[in-house]
């Protein structure tokens, strides 16, 4: 099983290009997630989908948008990097299904990303 | 801002010794998460708390859900160098989201 599976794995960007990080994942979950790490900040949510054909903002979604393409896939687009945007992205999913419950996140391996 | 606090946000231990980092929540939650993060990898899930006062182990790790669901702790007995890494906790506070903490970033000497 291969989880969730985010590419690519490093990326160097200039300021102003545009990139899109993929995510895949192959447990059938209902919810994604992408966040970013910043040293000393945790985890913060950039946006969600609770299930396939939603999506929503979290805390720091300026500069992001997403794409739910289906219930395996959903992308992270940047239109035009900032160096603010240097981070390392996660993508997750969880199983959801029941009102009042939240299950355990899968995380990808993360991806470096470095805007000059 | 953030809506988990975690502390301290860093943990020196020597290998043998026992620690704790704890969480706290302005508001109530509905249930807490906690995660394992080792140096350069990904966070990895390591338990659920749900209920009110629930206290639950798993070999020396103790987790604790405080009885109002507005803190946590992890407690880590007898420090082994398998601890080095970042435990976040995340607490649900509505839908979706998990509110994640900073993390307490933990060393170990041997």
């Amino acid at each position: 099983n291969a989880g969730v599976t985010q590419t690519p794995k490093f990326q160097v960007l200039k300021t102003g290009q545009s990139m899109t990080l993929q995510c895949a994942q192959d447990m059938n979950h209902n919810s994604m997630y992408w966040y970013r790490q910043d040293p000393g900040m945790g985890l913060r949510l950039i946006y969600y989908s609770a299930s396939e054909g939603t999506t929503d903002k979290g805390e720091v979604p300026n500069g992001y948008n997403v794409s739910r393409l289906n219930k395996r896939e959903f992308s992270l687009r940047l239109e035009s990097a900032a160096p603010s945007q240097t981070s390392v992205y996660f993508c997750a999913s969880s199983a959801w299904g029941y009102p009042d419950y939240a299950g355990e996140l899968f995380f990808g391996e993360g991806s470096r990303l470095t805007v000059l | 801002g953030q809506q988990v606090m975690q502390i301290p946000q860093y943990q020196h231990v020597q290998e043998g010794e026992d620690f704790t980092t704890y969480c706290n929540s302005s508001t109530t939650l509905s249930n807490i998460q906690w995660y394992k993060q080792r140096p350069g990898g990904h966070p990895v899930f390591l338990i659920q708390l749900v209920k009110s006062g629930e206290v639950k182990k798993q070999k020396r790790l103790t987790f604790q859900f405080g009885e109002a669901k507005k803190n946590s702790s992890l407690h880590i007995t007898a420090t082994q160098t398998t601890d080095v890494g970042t435990y976040f906790c995340a607490g649900r506070v509505r839908d979706y989201k998990l509110s994640f903490g900073a993390g307490t970033t933990v060393t170990v000497r041997a």
